[in-house]
């Protein structure tokens, strides 16, 4: 089955420690992104990805890092820098041209300690 | 700038009522307008989309919603709400980013529907 798979689905971290939320798509799709959900604010993109080797800053890219050596892969590194990461995140993907449907993952929930 | 309005954090039908979730948006360009569906825990799943053409849109599980230009809004609906309705509602419009080939959805803060017996 084609799909975008996010791990893992819950993750702990300490204050102070950096982690790597996966994500991993099998749909051919060119650009990939990074969204954070609050309670009562939506969705906020971190960061986006149109190719490989290419990405850019989202809306609240602050604290967090990105990379994108293979077109199936954009893992999200949440540093310590980030002051608020407990966090719902979502990755999700869609073709480079024509439909503008973006496609999602079944999302990471982190939460800090 | 685009914006998305959700009026309604809370909405609450009893199973078989009328379903209406408002939506309504800013755009300074013809917008691409979406509603997706989230249970809780997990991801969004596209419900509908409004691009071009025919502003009356046909979603999954009988969801529809009509592209208003006059009124800028995209209201969803659904004739009769079943239990399997209830979860949170994102509205999103669509804004092109640089060179025009990707884009950034902006979203709503959601409407969570809540279905009663």
């Amino acid at each position: 089955d084609g799909g975008i798979t996010q791990s893992p689905k819950y993750l702990f971290r300490k204050e102070g420690q950096n982690v790597t939320l996966s994500c991993e798509q099998n749909l051919n799709h060119d650009a990939m992104y990074w969204y954070r959900q609050d309670p009562g604010q939506g969705l906020r993109l971190i960061y986006y990805s149109q190719i490989v080797n290419d990405f850019q800053k989202g809306d609240i890219a602050e604290g967090y890092s990105v990379s994108r050596e293979k077109k199936e892969s954009f893992p999200l590194t949440v540093t310590s820098a980030q002051k608020n990461p407990t966090a719902f995140y979502l990755c999700a993907s869609r073709v480079r041209q024509g439909a503008d449907t973006q496609y999602f993952g079944p999302g990471t929930r982190l939460t800090v300690l | 700038a685009q914006s998305v309005t959700q009026l309604g954090s809370h909405v609450s039908v009893s199973e078989g009522a009328l379903v209406l979730l408002r939506c309504n948006y800013s755009s300074s360009v013809p917008p691409y307008l979406f509603w997706y569906v989230q249970y809780p825990n997990q991801g969004l799943q596209l419900l509908l989309k409004y691009t071009t053409g025919a502003t009356l849109v046909k979603g999954i599980n009988g969801f529809e919603a009509e592209f208003k230009k006059s009124e800028t809004s995209f209201h969803l609906t659904k004739p009769s709400a079943h239990m399997s309705d209830a979860a949170e509602y994102f509205c999103a419009v669509s804004v092109h980013l640089q060179g025009g080939a990707t884009n950034k959805l902006i979203f709503g803060t959601g409407t969570l529907l809540a279905v009663q017996p």
